[in-house]
């Protein structure tokens, strides 16, 4: 089946890292994907990871992937309160359908 | 590069009635996906078309239709409206099926 789950909301302070953490059921998947949504506006592609990695590092954004655990977690280094968003990790199945979590919300305090 | 557009941003229907939204896929993308986002939820998959065919459908009943067009843009189209269609509306277009998705701002539709 598919199901991918996250945590609601996480805060942390400007400057720390964050951690937003996701799992996931479809062990077929290729790719997993990290996108960010801000209020009232669509989905931004932030990241993503093929499945035979792995991490990958793109400036601030560190992903992680267990394959073993089906879990996956997106890094942002130096948080700022730009940062303020829904995050959403996706895995694709082979119907070529993202299938998305519910969000963490990530609120940057100063 | 143009990126995907759609139209309108937002829109206000009555049960019953039927909606149709536009979506204008990113210059070369040759696929489209539509999804559903209600309020604090996940988006959730309704279909992807690939050179005008649909190829792929989620779990959602057949008053939701679609369609794509030469130029790859494409129509989401919802009869007998219920007040549970109420939710952000996403286009997303991609290279090729399996490809990386690009979103659109979204319709947000409310149905009273």
């Amino acid at each position: 089946g598919e199901d991918v789950e996250q945590s609601l909301f996480l805060s942390v302070r400007e400057g720390d890292s964050s951690v937003i953490n996701c799992t996931y059921t479809d062990s077929s998947s290729t790719y997993l994907y990290w996108y960010k949504q801000e209020p009232g506006a669509g989905l931004q592609l932030l990241t993503y990871i093929f499945s035979n990695m792995d991490m990958k590092q793109d400036q601030r954004l560190t992903v992680l992937l267990n394959k073993k655990d089906k879990h996956l977690s997106l890094r942002i280094a130096d948080t700022q309160t730009g940062d303020s968003a829904i995050y959403f990790c996706a895995e694709i199945t082979i119907a070529s359908k993202l299938t998305f979590g519910t969000g963490t919300r990530l609120q940057v305090t100063l | 590069e143009t990126g995907v557009t759609q139209s309108p941003t937002h829109l206000i229907k009555t049960r019953g009635q039927q909606v149709t939204l536009r979506c204008s896929s990113q210059s070369g993308h040759n696929t489209v996906s539509w999804y559903q986002q209600a309020l604090g939820q996940g988006p959730q998959f309704i279909f992807q078309y690939y050179r005008e065919e649909e190829n792929g459908r989620g779990n959602f009943p057949p008053r939701f239709s679609g369609l794509q067009f030469p130029n790859y843009s494409s129509e989401l189209n919802v009869n007998a409206l219920e007040l549970d269609d109420s939710a952000l509306y996403l286009c997303a277009s991609s290279l090729a099926t399996n490809e990386k998705l690009f979103f659109g701002s979204g319709t947000q539709l409310s149905v009273l």
